[in-house]
């Protein structure tokens, strides 16, 4: 199957700080990729709808200010959380979609990342 | 409003037995699911999915079965192994939203050698 690669896979971060998590799609162009977010023994929440060369769709009750989502390329989406809080603190995980993929297929995840903010 | 539901957190089995585990969705216009597997500080791993149009899949292993009626669909795993412990989630998608799925809270399945 594809490949995608998040990185990093875990960060510790001070409060206040902003962090970077990157998504990229190794050996596939992805036109959409998606940012999920999960709490401990909680299920994947979907937080935004990255999509190449336009803004990100956010889901409900997702501050756009605080979870910027950058979609640059068709290899690269970035997540970047700013201003950090402890209870920012989460696993965080992305999936891609290939270019003129219509059809309803597996979703490819990256490995996620483990973000710690204290 | 959780649309698609696992409503066991935990599933003990034994070492080559059958290991079922059950979701239910409540949006009809879901027409695509997904199982994944999934295990601590790693992202999801696809195991199987099916179409609205079918009622099992079936890949080594693992089979899934759909009620559409029932909006209720099940993964069963014959012979479970210990390798297969994990947490399980199913996910929905719609025809038009890609890959955007909506996943379960997940069902952690432990097998016992």
């Amino acid at each position: 199957g594809a490949v995608v690669s998040q990185h990093p896979s875990r960060v510790i971060c001070k409060s206040g700080t902003s962090v970077k998590i990157e998504c990229r799609s190794l050996d596939f162009q992805a036109t959409t990729m998606f940012w999920y977010r999960q709490f401990p023994k909680q299920s994947l929440m979907l937080m935004a709808t990255s999509n190449e060369g336009s803004k990100a769709t956010y889901e409900q009750g997702v501050e756009k200010d605080k979870f910027l989502i950058n979609h640059a390329s068709l290899t690269l989406s970035t997540l970047t959380v700013t201003s950090a809080h402890p209870e920012d603190s989460s696993f965080y995980i992305c999936s891609a979609r290939a270019t003129l993929d219509f059809t309803n297929t597996e979703a490819f995840f990256g490995q996620g990342t483990r973000l710690t903010v204290v | 409003d959780q649309q698609v539901k696992q409503n066991s957190p935990s599933l003990s089995v034994q070492e080559g037995r059958i290991s079922i585990l059950n979701c239910d969705y409540t949006n009809s216009m879901f027409d695509y699911f997904l199982w994944y597997k999934k295990y601590p500080a790693e992202g999801p791993t696809f195991l199987i999915s099916i179409s609205s149009i079918k009622d099992k899949n079936e890949d080594g292993r693992f089979t899934v079965f759909l009620n559409k009626s029932a909006k209720h669909l099940s993964l069963h795993i014959v012979p479970s192994q210990p390798g297969d412990s994990a947490v399980y989630f199913c996910a929905a998608s719609l025809n038009n939203a890609g890959n955007m799925l909506t996943f379960g809270g997940g069902t952690r399945l432990m097998v016992k050698p």
